[in-house]
């Protein structure tokens, strides 16, 4: 059973730029969600989707956005990139349920220069 | 108040010994715990997951949960050079958020 692929695994973007982030979930899964890691904030929640709907939003401001098609794959987006922006991206994909575990891809270490 | 907060590290211990990591929580609702290991580089993995008080083991690894404390632990026994990495605990509310503390980063010294 293939696991969660992101894409791309890594990007260099300067400042003022857009990105795109794709994730491919565990099939059968309908449960995506995104996070941020970065070496002094850890793992900061960006939004959760499930059956194509945003079911949670993290702290995060309007420039991350994401959505979810009908197979489940996802997509975020970050407008407008910030120095700050430049971080490892994961998504994870679950089963529906509170009892279902998150699965992570690789991640895509993002750069913004 | 962080609505995850774990102990902070690092933690160095001698192989074969007892590695203790601790997880505290806000969100009296929460519903599922869970504890992912993250080797340096990686992306975290699932090693264990608890939502009934009490203990639960799994191999070498024993996850503990005291629901009324709002506590979970991880305790790694004969602990291992492989087993150093940063450990994560997560917490699951009511909302399906999964939401992670900093980490503790454990190295096991041979």
């Amino acid at each position: 059973k293939a696991g969660v692929t992101q894409t791309p695994r890594y990007l260099i973007k300067t400042r003022g730029q857009q990105v795109t982030l794709s994730c491919s979930p565990i099939s059968g899964h309908r449960s995506v969600s995104w996070y941020q890691q970065t070496p002094g904030q850890g793992l900061q929640f960006l939004f959760e989707y499930f059956s194509e709907t945003q079911r949670n939003k993290g702290n995060f401001p309007g420039r991350f956005s994401g959505r979810q098609f009908s197979n489940s794959r996802s997509e975020m987006n970050v407008s407008t990139l910030e120095l700050g922006d430049s971080a490892l991206y994961l998504c994870a994909s679950s089963r529906t349920g509170a009892d279902s575990p998150l699965h992570f891809g690789n991640g895509t270490r993002l750069t913004v220069t | 108040q962080k609505e995850v907060e774990q102990n902070s590290g690092p933690l160095s211990v001698p192989e074969g010994a007892i590695a203790s990591l601790n997880c505290t929580y806000s969100d009296r609702g929460s519903q599922s715990f869970f504890w992912y290991r993250q080797y340096s580089g990686k992306s975290p993995e699932l090693i264990m997951f608890i939502y009934s008080n009490g203990d639960k083991e799994d191999g070498r690894f024993t996850a503990q949960l005291n629901k009324a404390s709002q506590y979970v632990s991880l305790l790694i026994r004969d602990s291992q050079p492989s087993d150093s990495a940063t450990y994560l605990c997560a917490v699951r509310a009511n909302d399906y958020k999964l939401s992670f503390g900093a980490g503790t980063t454990v190295t096991v010294r041979a």
